[in-house]
């Protein structure tokens, strides 16, 4: 029964190209979150989302987007795609103040 | 501003304690935590800590808080392979229940010498 889900675990694409990350949790939490982890492993909050607010770290690019279409699942959506953008995307969830992580989808820009 | 500093490496034996240390700038931190990540795999939450708390202590890891010194260490007793991984600390800023996310050291790489 896993807590925080992402799909899919691995994703190769092609600069340019638009690609869609799902998250889902079963927690019943009512924030959500996406992470970044670059290949140096240095991990950098990207999002968080209630169903109240939506906080954006300023140095995101507006090519990512995250969409919410219920409080059990946030989504990011990245347009546009560049070499830069490979990394390992995380999404969380947390209630007060306990977070739990996904395990992660890497992505791989060529 | 946010800033949270650990030590990139950390070599003990099998079988010795593990000292991994943290230091942030932040003092209206409200929780600290301890995160384990193994390689490919996610980040699994070990233990944090309430601000106003000195020290926790939970099987064979303990946290010690030195709020004053903006200190964070986390100890292994009894270091064993299966505890090779990186381990990052965290803290939360925001109130309990919002939606701020943690701010991430870089790190600490653990590696276990048989």
């Amino acid at each position: 029964d896993t807590a925080v889900s992402q799909t899919p675990k691995y994703l190769v694409t092609q600069m340019g190209n638009d690609k869609s990350i799902k998250c889902e949790q079963n927690l019943g939490h009512d924030t959500m979150y996406w992470y970044k982890q670059d290949s140096k492993k240095f991990l950098k909050i990207m999002f968080s989302y209630n169903n109240k607010e939506l906080i954006i770290n300023e140095t995101v690019p507006n090519r990512f987007s995250p969409k919410s279409p219920d409080k059990a699942h946030l989504n990011l959506h990245i347009n546009s795609l560049e070499l830069g953008d490979s990394a390992v995307y995380f999404c969380a969830s947390s209630f007060r103040e306990t977070q739990y992580f996904g395990p992660g989808t890497r992505l791989l820009v060529l | 501003g946010e800033d949270v500093e650990q030590s990139l490496f950390l070599s003990v034996r099998e079988g010795d304690s593990s000292v991994i240390n943290c230091t942030y700038t932040d003092s209206s931190s409200t929780y600290l935590y301890w995160y384990k990540q193994e390689p490919g795999a996610g980040l699994q939450l070990l233990t944090y800590i309430f601000s106003n708390m000195d020290m926790k202590q939970d099987q064979r890891l303990t946290v010690l808080l030195n709020k004053k010194d903006k200190h964070l260490s986390l100890r292994i007793a009894d270091t064993q392979t299966g505890d090779s991984a990186i381990y990052f600390c965290a803290e939360s800023i925001g109130p309990e229940g919002g939606a701020d996310g943690l701010t991430f050291g870089k790190g600490t790489h653990l590696i276990i010498q048989p």
